[in-house]
């Protein structure tokens, strides 16, 4: 199994909703990562977990909390957005942390959220 | 922090053509990824690599890290080659994640 796993797909949600987008990989990788990419613009990290421990959150409000209950498993929880939230929010995976490590990197598909 | 720039942003080419897409960062660096993207889609790792050249089918990566440059070619050009193809290196300053280049968006005509 060589894939990351991203729930839901879609996502339509108030400003007064609680919600959560979950990622999971069971290839064994210790590094996680949340990135947000608006239309037409690259990806940005918003967070990097190192062995289920959140080591990078790229100043991002605290309406986004991620949590990694365990090493194949990935959440962003979300609370309070604004409209201006609304993007694609992808997950990745590496086998190891560090930007030293030539490893590779494992992005799932997506969660297309949209905050009305 | 790295700075990734890619040329060109915009390519339409015909079927069978050559194609190029480069990239250049600011920080040296240990490995260099490409990516693809289609439309409202999830990201493709086509490539890492970290010296030389690497292959896979139509599509050929290099890297001269010396120079902090990369190429991604595709010969014989498909339209279900049609797709964003970005470049993504370390973020750099010993921070851990990617910083990635805005992307070329690549269309090829039949």
């Amino acid at each position: 199994d060589t894939e990351v796993t991203q729930t839901p797909k879609h996502l339509v949600m108030g400003m007064t909703n609680k919600k959560s987008l979950k990622c999971e990989q069971h290839m064994g990788h210790r590094a996680m990562y949340w990135y947000k990419q608006k239309a037409k613009k690259p990806p940005e990290l918003m967070f990097v977990y190192s062995y289920e421990k959140l080591s990078i959150n790229e100043s991002v409000p605290s309406r986004f909390s991620p949590e990694c209950p365990n090493s194949s498993l990935l959440n962003l929880h979300l609370h309070a957005l604004q409209p201006e939230d609304s993007a694609l929010y992808l997950c990745a995976s590496s086998p190891y942390p560090g930007p030293q490590r030539n490893t590779e990197a494992f992005f799932g598909q997506g969660t297309r959220l949209t905050v009305v | 922090k790295n700075e990734v720039e890619q040329s060109p942003q915009n390519l339409t080419a015909q079927e069978g053509e050559f194609i190029t897409i480069n990239c250049s960062y600011s920080v040296g660096i240990s490995a260099l990824h490409w990516l693809q993207q289609h439309p409202g889609g999830g990201i493709v790792s086509l490539f890492m690599l970290s010296s030389g050249k690497k292959k896979h089918g139509r599509l050929i990566a290099t890297i001269n890290i010396q120079e902090k440059h990369s190429s991604l070619h595709i010969t014989a050009s498909h339209p279900r080659d049609s797709a964003v193809y970005i470049c993504a290196a370390p973020s750099g300053g010993g921070a851990d994640g990617l910083t990635f280049g805005k992307g070329t968006h690549l269309i090829i005509q039949p």
